[in-house]
């Protein structure tokens, strides 16, 4: 069974770039949720869907960042302009809708902002 | 507000040693979910094992084993006989019960337990 699909893996970018990162959910998964790990703040939710739906985006650290899903099989986060400071791994994650569904995460995409 | 505490920044044991990593959460709710999550040197975050709060059984998975104490708000995980591909992250987290549709699936994560097993 494929796993949350996320593109790309890896990401370098010039500062005031447009970045958007990919997500394919596990099939059947109804909610989808955006994470962003750094050695400072280690995980962190950003936003998260329920069929399709932005549920809670608090997350979100300003206006420069923003997810949208169009669909159940694919969700996009973009950051526009990048900055150095957004240089993380952003994981995509997704699970059932129903309390304590465990959150299956993708392999991250590691991104670098210079 | 909830709060996962991994006071343990990094464990290093020798390999077949067991090694016991702490979990410490806060909560208000009266019901919630406990995860592990392992994260190895490539990255991913691949989940352990969830926990009702309702089910304060033990669990034990071949060398993996979980204790969980609502008395002292603790959920800790034991590794027997550690082996070299044990060697990784290991996070604690801690999620509400799907009561509210804006709260649910806002897993609080720890800081992370750096586990390193030498040969």
């Amino acid at each position: 069974d494929a796993g949350v699909i996320q593109s790309p893996r890896h990401e370098v970018t010039e500062m005031g770039q447009e970045v958007t990162l990919r997500c394919k959910p596990i099939s059947g998964h109804n909610s989808l949720f955006w994470y962003r790990q750094t050695m400072m703040r280690g995980l962190e939710l950003l936003i998260y869907f329920n069929n399709n739906v932005p549920i809670d985006d608090s997350g979100m650290p300003e206006d420069r960042f923003s997810a949208k899903m169009p669909n159940a099989s694919f969700s996009t986060l973009k950051i526009q302009p990048s900055e150095p400071r957004d240089s993380a791994v952003y994981f995509c994650a997704s699970s059932h809708n129903r309390g304590g569904s465990p959150l299956h995460f993708g392999n991250g995409t590691r991104l670098t902002v210079t | 507000a909830q709060k996962v505490t991994q006071a343990q920044t990094e464990i290093s044991v020798v390999e077949k040693e067991d090694v016991t990593l702490d979990c410490v959460y806060e909560t208000r709710d009266t019901t919630y979910y406990l995860f592990w999550y392992k994260q190895p040197p490539s990255g991913e975050l691949v989940f352990l094992i969830r926990r009702n709060s309702f089910d304060e059984q033990n669990e034990i998975s071949g060398r993996y084993s979980w204790n969980f104490q609502k008395s002292t708000s603790s959920f800790n995980f034991t590794i027997t006989a550690s082996q070299v591909v044990d060697s990784a992250v290991y996070f604690c987290a801690l999620s509400p019960p799907r009561v509210a549709t804006d709260s649910w699936g806002k897993l609080q994560f720890g800081a992370g337990t750096q586990v390193v097993v030498t040969p």
